[in-house]
C-alpha cells in the first residue's frame, strides 16, 4: 500500500503565472482534500473531491481550481498567482467523507 | 463562527514533566476532533481522534463539550516527542478546520 504522493517538492513562480500541483491518492481512497498552510499557520481547506466531484469549498478564490481523475488522483490549479499564494500545500487522501485523512508531504510554491 | 484554537505557540518541558497541549473549538454541531503530529522533516500524520478514546504513544486527549475543549495530555514527556502538534476539527462532512499549532519542544 502506497501512501499519498504530491508533485513536485517545490517550485518557484512569478506574480500572475499559473500552476499546477498533482496529488496521487493513497490506494483504496476515493476522497482527496487540498490545504494551504502559510508559514507559522495551520493548514487552510481549499477543497475536497470526492469521486471526481467538488465536494466541498473553503474560503478561497475561483482562480483557486481543481480536478479528480477517474484513478481518484488531483490537480490543484492556480490562475493568476499572487504573492500571497506562496505557502506549503497539501493533499490528504481519504477512504470516505469525514473519516481520517492521510497527508502527503507537500508541495512548496514561492511567488516571486 | 467554526474555529479551533491553540494559544501556546510553543511550549518547553523537561524529559519526565507532564505535557498538556490546549485545544479549544467553536462549533455549533456535534463535534469531531484530532490531534494531528508533525515530527522534523515528515508529514502531517494523526496521532489520535476523540472518536476512537485510545492513547498513542502515551497521549490522551479527552473532548469536554462543557468548555469546548479537546487538550492533549501525556503524563511523562520524552525526547522524541518534540515535534509540531496541530489539533483539528471535523467539520460537517468533508474538512478539517486546523488550529495554528503548538510546537513542544522537551528538553533533556
Amino acid at each position: 500500500e502506497t501512501g499519498v504522493t504530491q508533485s513536485p517538492t517545490h517550485l518557484i513562480k512569478t506574480r500572475g503565472q499559473q500552476v499546477t500541483l498533482r496529488c496521487s491518492s493513497q490506494s483504496g481512497h476515493n476522497t482527496v482534500s487540498w490545504y494551504q498552510q502559510a508559514l507559522g499557520q495551520g493548514p487552510q481547506f481549499i477543497f475536497q473531491y470526492y469521486r471526481e466531484e467538488e465536494n466541498g469549498r473553503g474560503n478561497f478564490p475561483p482562480r483557486f481550481s481543481g480536478l479528480q481523475f477517474p484513478n481518484y488522483s488531483s490537480e490543484l490549479n492556480v490562475n493568476a498567482l499572487e504573492l500571497d499564494d506562496s505557502a506549503l500545500y497539501l493533499c490528504a487522501s481519504s477512504s470516505g467523507q469525514g473519516v481520517e485523512q492521510y497527508f502527503g508531504p507537500g508541495t512548496r510554491l514561492t511567488v516571486t | 463562527a467554526q474555529r479551533v484554537t491553540q494559544p501556546e505557540k510553543l511550549l518547553s518541558v523537561f524529559k519526565g514533566a507532564p505535557v498538556e497541549l490546549k485545544c479549544n473549538y467553536s462549533y455549533s454541531g456535534s463535534p469531531e476532533l484530532f490531534w494531528y503530529v508533525q515530527y522534523s522533516r515528515q508529514r502531517l500524520q494523526l496521532l489520535l481522534r476523540h472518536i476512537s478514546r485510545e492513547s498513542i504513544k502515551g497521549f490522551t486527549a479527552d473532548l469536554n463539550k462543557g468548555e469546548t475543549s479537546f487538550h492533549l495530555k501525556k503524563p511523562f514527556a520524552q525526547e522524541e516527542d518534540s515535534a509540531m502538534y496541530y489539533c483539528a476539527l471535523g467539520s460537517g462532512t468533508y474538512k478539517y478546520i486546523f488550529g495554528t499549532g503548538t510546537r513542544l519542544k522537551v528538553l533533556a
